[in-house]
């Protein structure tokens, strides 16, 4: 079936270093892909929806110029994370849509540990 | 706004015992109901959906049916397995085709032999 795939799925920064994060779908194009964000023993919250070709749709309380996100091809989005902290410290996942079969996959995660 | 409600965990069972995961939710439309799964280390997966009321899901031997009246998407298995040990999520979207998910907050399942 198809797969979405996240690279690193761990890593570890000092603080006010920036980190990037890819999300690949693997065998299907994705003109949305999702990124969310992952605290412990809580739910996932959408942080913004990522658009081929565009801006990406930030929800509310999330900040743009934090969080950047480019969505530059229809297999892949990156998500940066400028100037990390440790309160960015988090679980993020993306998640695309195929088209093809109308499912919503979701990538494996990203452990993010900023120290 | 749109949200999910579910039940809190950890719920521990002993094997071939009886699941039930409740989940409720609040939506303005006509949303697309899920059961994710996610096993340690690894990411979402899709276990059922159902996208219209009355609709029944099931896949593994799990079942959830979509309950208009009640808002609800109740998971259940007749039988647990070890192997049914995870984290299960149930989350709706407004539209089956590539929408936004509201997620709850997990039920952590550990099935003891």
């Amino acid at each position: 079936g198809a797969v979405v795939s996240q690279h690193p799925s761990w890593v570890i920064c000092k603080s006010g270093t920036s980190v990037k994060i890819e999300c690949r779908s693997l065998d299907f194009q994705a003109t949305t892909m999702f990124w969310y964000r992952q605290f412990p023993k809580q739910s996932l919250m959408l942080m913004a929806t990522s658009n081929e070709g565009s801006k990406a749709t930030y929800e509310q309380g999330v900040e743009k110029d934090k969080f950047l996100i480019n969505h530059a091809s229809l297999t892949l989005s990156t998500l940066t994370v400028t100037s990390a902290h440790p309160e960015d410290s988090s679980f993020y996942i993306c998640s695309a849509w195929d088209f093809g079969t109308d499912t919503q996959y979701f990538g494996p995660g990203t452990r993010l540990t900023v120290l | 706004g749109d949200s999910v409600t579910q039940m809190e965990g950890p719920v521990t069972l002993s094997e071939e015992a009886f699941l039930t995961i409740n989940c409720t939710y609040t939506a303005t439309g006509y949303p697309s109901l899920f059961w994710y799964v996610q096993y340690p280390g690894e990411g979402l997966q899709l276990l059922l959906k159902a996208t219209k009321a009355d609709d029944k899901g099931s896949n593994k031997g799990f079942e959830a049916t979509y309950r208009k009246e009640t808002t609800s998407f109740h998971l259940e298995k007749g039988s647990v397995q070890v192997s049914d040990s995870a984290v299960y999520f149930c989350a709706l979207s407004e539209s089956n085709t590539g929408n936004q998910f509201y997620f709850g907050t997990g039920t952590s399942l550990t099935v003891i032999p």
